[in-house]
């Protein structure tokens, strides 16, 4: 069912690299975020927007930052990787809150930093 | 701040049995959803619930706003529905969006065969 696609599926990288997580949808949805969720814990969220060119931060402080040019791609952006950042990352999108709401979520990217 | 508890946290089962994970959250709210998360991440939405009881499939969903309170329930359990299962709550005036909803830490079941 998932119209919600994330690349890479796994990356590993050394410290102070920049990488750039891909996050895309072709549902039209205006609502978009970023999760991270660490093993056994749950999500947290980290960036949202409400549609093209708009972005805010989420209840977790992070370092990364995201950016909405076009309604169907949310990338999120690490300048300089740490191994603090090791993780799972969530993308998800969904339908307006209301008797439909619904949540869609990417396969996850796991990022190891070394 | 909302807090969202799950229980059991882990719960191994025999295949064929009834299955029932249970969801409490501490403030009022808007919606409830459950979520399943399967072995690689992957995350696929179950039911969405602001009252009364869902049902799809071998899933049950049933929630008692008055004693804030949720359970997700699986008849006829098998290996296949293994997974995590996530409780996420949207607050009442969060104004909807992302920054209303609280995860729980999920329940992980085993169903063996």
């Amino acid at each position: 069912e998932a119209d919600i696609y994330q690349t890479p599926r796994y990356l590993v990288i050394g410290t102070g690299k920049k990488i750039t997580l891909e996050c895309s949808q072709t549902m039209g949805h205006d609502k978009m975020y970023w999760y991270q969720q660490d093993p056994g814990m749950e999500l947290h969220l980290i960036h949202y927007s409400y549609g093209v060119n708009s972005t805010e931060k989420g209840d977790l402080s992070s370092e990364s930052t995201v950016s909405r040019i076009r309604t169907e791609h949310f990338p999120l952006t690490l300048e300089s990787a740490r191994p603090s950042h090791t993780s799972q990352y969530l993308c998800a999108s969904s339908l307006p809150t209301g008797v439909n709401e619904k949540l869609f979520f990417g396969s996850g990217t796991q990022l190891s930093v070394l | 701040k909302n807090e969202v508890e799950q229980s059991p946290q882990n719960l191994t089962a025999q295949e064929g049995e009834f299955i029932t994970i249970n969801c409490s959250y501490s403030v009022g709210i808007s919606a409830l959803h459950w979520l399943q998360q399967h072995p690689g991440g992957g995350i696929v939405s179950l039911f969405m619930l602001s009252s009364g009881k869902k049902k799809h499939g071998r899933l049950i969903a049933t929630i008692n706003i008055q004693e804030k309170h949720s359970s997700l329930h699986i008849t006829a359990s098998h290996p296949r529905d293994s997974a995590v299962y996530i409780c996420a709550v949207r607050s009442l005036g969060s104004g909807g969006g992302a920054d209303g909803l609280t995860f729980g830490k999920g329940t992980h079941l085993i169903i063996q065969p």
